[in-house]
C-alpha cells in the first residue's frame, strides 16, 4: 500500500459525459501528479501540482483538466469523453518537486468510455 | 526531445539473473529511475541513480552511465513474482517535475 488513494476504483461511462476522479496523496507529500496508461501502453504525464499550484503539463488534452484543493487532495476532471479516453488512470505522489524522481502511485481508476 | 528506449519483452529462467536495458536521448540529466507494475497494478517505485555507478537494493540493483546515455536494472534470484513490466524514466529537461517514462520491458519468468 503506497498510502496514495484513489476513487472510484472503476468508471464506466458514455460518450459525450463528463467524470472526476479523485486523489489524495500519501501524507505529507505536496506534489501531485497525474498519469494515463491505455492498454499495454506506457504512462503518458498529463500534469502536475504542487501544494495547490500547476507546476508542469504534459500532453493534456483540452478536454481534461485539473486541481489541486488546500487540504492537497486533487480532482481530474474528463469531459466531453470519446472512447479513446478508456484507459487507467493513475495519481502519484512524491514529497515535493525535488523529489519527483521517486513518486509513489495509487491504485488507479479504470475509466472505460462505451 | 527526449527519448528513452528498453527491450519490449524480455524472458529468463527461475532463480537466474536478468539485466533490462535502458538508453536515453535528453539534452538535460537529472537521472534514472526504474518502476516496477505487476498487471492490472499500479507503478512501484525501485530505484534512482542520479550519479554513475551501481546502487543495490536487495536483489536489485540499478546501474547508470551518463557518458553512455545507459542506464540498466540487474535482477537476481529470479522470483516468479518478480515477473512484471519494468519502466526507465527521466526528468523533462525543461521542468524537473514532468517526469517521462519509457515504453516498458515485459519481464516473463519461467520455472
Amino acid at each position: 500500500d503506497s498510502g496514495v488513494t484513489q476513487t472510484p476504483k472503476h468508471l464506466i461511462t458514455a460518450t459525450g459525459q463528463r467524470v472526476t476522479l479523485r486523489c489524495s496523496p500519501r501524507s505529507g507529500d505536496l506534489s501531485v501528479y497525474w498519469y494515463q496508461q491505455s492498454l499495454d501502453q506506457g504512462l503518458q504525464f498529463l500534469i502536475q501540482y504542487y501544494n495547490g499550484e500547476e507546476r508542469a503539463k504534459g500532453n493534456i488534452l483540452e478536454r481534461f483538466s485539473a486541481q489541486q484543493f488546500p487540504d492537497l487532495h486533487s480532482e481530474l476532471n474528463l469531459s466531453s469523453l470519446e472512447l479513446g479516453d478508456s484507459a487507467l488512470y493513475f495519481c502519484a505522489s512524491s514529497v515535493d518537486v525535488g523529489n519527483s524522481y521517486e513518486q509513489y502511485f495509487g491504485p488507479g481508476t479504470r475509466l472505460t468510455v462505451t | 526531445g527526449q527519448s528513452l528506449e528498453q527491450p519490449s519483452e524480455v524472458t529468463a529462467v527461475e532463480g537466474a539473473i536478468v539485466q533490462i536495458n535502458c538508453t536515453y536521448q535528453t539534452s538535460g540529466f537529472y537521472g534514472l529511475s526504474w518502476y516496477q507494475q505487476h498487471d492490472g497494478g499500479a507503478p512501484t517505485f525501485l530505484s534512482y541513480n542520479a550519479l554513475d555507478g551501481l546502487e543495490e537494493t536487495g536483489r536489485f540493483s540499478s546501474f547508470l552511465s551518463r557518458s553512455d546515455s545507459y542506464g540498466y536494472l540487474l535482477l537476481q534470484e529470479l522470483q516468479m513474482k518478480d515477473s512484471a513490466s519494468y519502466f526507465c524514466a527521466v526528468r523533462d529537461q525543461s521542468s524537473a517535475s514532468k517526469i517521462i517514462f519509457g515504453s516498458g520491458t515485459r519481464l516473463s519468468i519461467r520455472p
